[in-house]
């Protein structure tokens, strides 16, 4: 079956860094991905959608210059965080679709990555 | 109004026990259903997805859509601790793949 990498699963920065989170599909190639962020005990929040070789598209509230969006290849995609704050700490999750996406071809998640900003 | 509703829990239930989960929603547009079991620190992982009012069947689990009540509901029967997870019912349309989840409902299953 289809399988999204997620890398780093866990990282922990200062205050005022920037940290890249990356996400691959392994054995498909993925037209979209989607980066969506989830605190403890709640839901999983869409932040944006990426599309290869087009910016990314982001939902109402999240910050385009804070969370860069990266879709460079089918297979991979980045968000960076940068300046991050507290505030940022957060379970970033992705997950991707071939194209073009239809309920036969549903969504593949990551395994998320655990940010903590100091 | 949340366009996704769900019952938050938690829900602790004896192994064994038949479980369900429901959700409901406000817009008529959404074509696809989904539920998506996430374990403590994990990604989601998809159980269910229909596109039709309904019941869907796999194994133990049947995924339940009303569309003129706009409910959907996921049974789990013969629940087992491995059950033990938060689900999260995801609703989407169109061709974009975008879901909206529901706000998941955590589930312990005891022995």
């Amino acid at each position: 079956g289809a399988v999204v990498s997620q890398h780093p699963s866990r990282v922990i920065c200062k205050s005022g860094t920037s940290v890249k989170i990356e996400c691959r599909s392994l054995d498909f190639q993925a037209t979209t991905m989607f980066w969506y962020r989830q605190f403890p005990k709640k839901s999983l929040m869409l932040m944006a959608t990426s599309n290869e070789g087009s910016k990314a598209t982001y939902e109402q509230g999240v910050e385009k210059d804070k969370f860069l969006i990266n879709h460079a290849s089918l297979t991979l995609s980045t968000l960076t965080v940068t300046s991050a704050h507290p505030e940022d700490s957060s379970f970033y999750i992705c997950s991707a679709s071939g194209s073009p996406f239809s309920g036969a071809n549903v969504l593949t998640f990551g395994a998320g990555s655990r940010l903590t900003v100091l | 109004q949340k366009e996704v509703e769900q019952d938050p829990g938690p829900l602790s239930v004896p192994e064994g026990a038949i479980v369900s989960l429901n959700c409901t929603y406000s817009n008529s547009a959404f074509q696809y259903f989904m539920w998506y079991r996430q374990y403590s620190r994990k990604g989601p992982e998809l159980l269910m997805y229909t596109y039709s009012s309904g019941n869907k069947e796999d194994g133990r689990f049947t995924a339940q859509v009303d569309k003129s009540s706009k409910y959907i509901s996921l049974f789990i029967r013969d629940s087992q601790p491995s059950d033990s997870a938060t689900y999260l019912c995801a609703l989407g349309s169109g061709n974009t793949g975008k879901l909206i989840f529901g706000q998941g409902t955590t589930l312990q299953v005891k022995p």
